[in-house]
């Protein structure tokens, strides 16, 4: 089985700070771990995804990504937030197939 | 990646009625998803579509309430039957390309049920 748990439901920064999403996960398997970003009023949109590779993984908008093992955490941080980057973010972690679990979200404000 | 769209964007609908909702994809892709958001949620798998066959529904939901049809590889339906407000919710698409790759998803339905 497997779990998601995405620390913050809320984080605010003001514009041009850094952002860090924390995410804890449960796996039984060597996991697949994503991150999805959804607008108002939109999709969800991926923004990195975790497959075994390099443990830092870059996306897309200046996010990034650290897997740590032996902390079971996959903590998204961008170095400068923009005004754009207010939107939900959802944590999620794969089983290999096709089977995804959803974290509960993170809200993320930007002050400008 | 895939491009996904939807149809229709948004609706409001009586209860006692039902609202097919499509998805279309711009390549074959091997497997299509259909998620469910309710109001501040987070996502909820709802079942998968199968070519060809019966949907595989997860724990909780039922072919009668929420009939998929996927008639070929870059196409489905989701019906939501005999609505209720508890119905309102974002109804998502998702694709993969192929098995045990990434997920991309549809911008979502969203229905409001009075």
């Amino acid at each position: 089985a497997q779990s998601v748990t995405q620390l913050d439901s809320h984080v605010s920064v003001s514009e041009g700070t850094p952002v860090l999403l924390r995410c804890n996960y449960s796996s039984s398997y060597s996991p697949s771990l994503f991150w999805y970003v959804q607008h108002p009023n939109k999709g969800l949109q991926l923004l990195l995804k975790y497959t075994s590779a390099a443990t830092l993984v870059k996306g897309i908008n200046g996010f990034e990504a650290e897997f740590k093992k032996s902390e079971t955490s996959f903590h998204l941080t961008k170095p400068s937030a923009h005004m754009s980057d207010a939107a939900e973010y959802f944590c999620v972690v794969g089983d290999g197939g096709y089977k995804l679990s959803f974290g509960a979200g993170t809200t993320v404000t930007v002050r400008a | 990646s895939a491009v996904i769209s939807q149809k229709p964007s948004r609706d409001i609908c009586q209860r006692g009625t039902s609202l097919t909702i499509q998805c279309q994809v711009d390549s074959q892709v091997t497997m299509m998803f259909w998620y469910r958001q309710q109001p501040g949620q987070s996502l909820t798998l709802i079942a998968t579509a199968n070519q060809g066959s019966e949907a595989t529904y997860e724990s909780g939901f039922v072919i009668d309430k929420f009939p998929i049809s996927r008639p070929n590889l870059t196409f489905s339906t989701l019906t939501v039957s005999n609505m209720s407000p508890e119905d309102s919710s974002i109804y998502l698409c998702s694709v993969t390309p192929r098995i045990q790759e990434t997920q991309y998803f549809g911008p979502g339905t969203r229905l409001l049920v009075l």
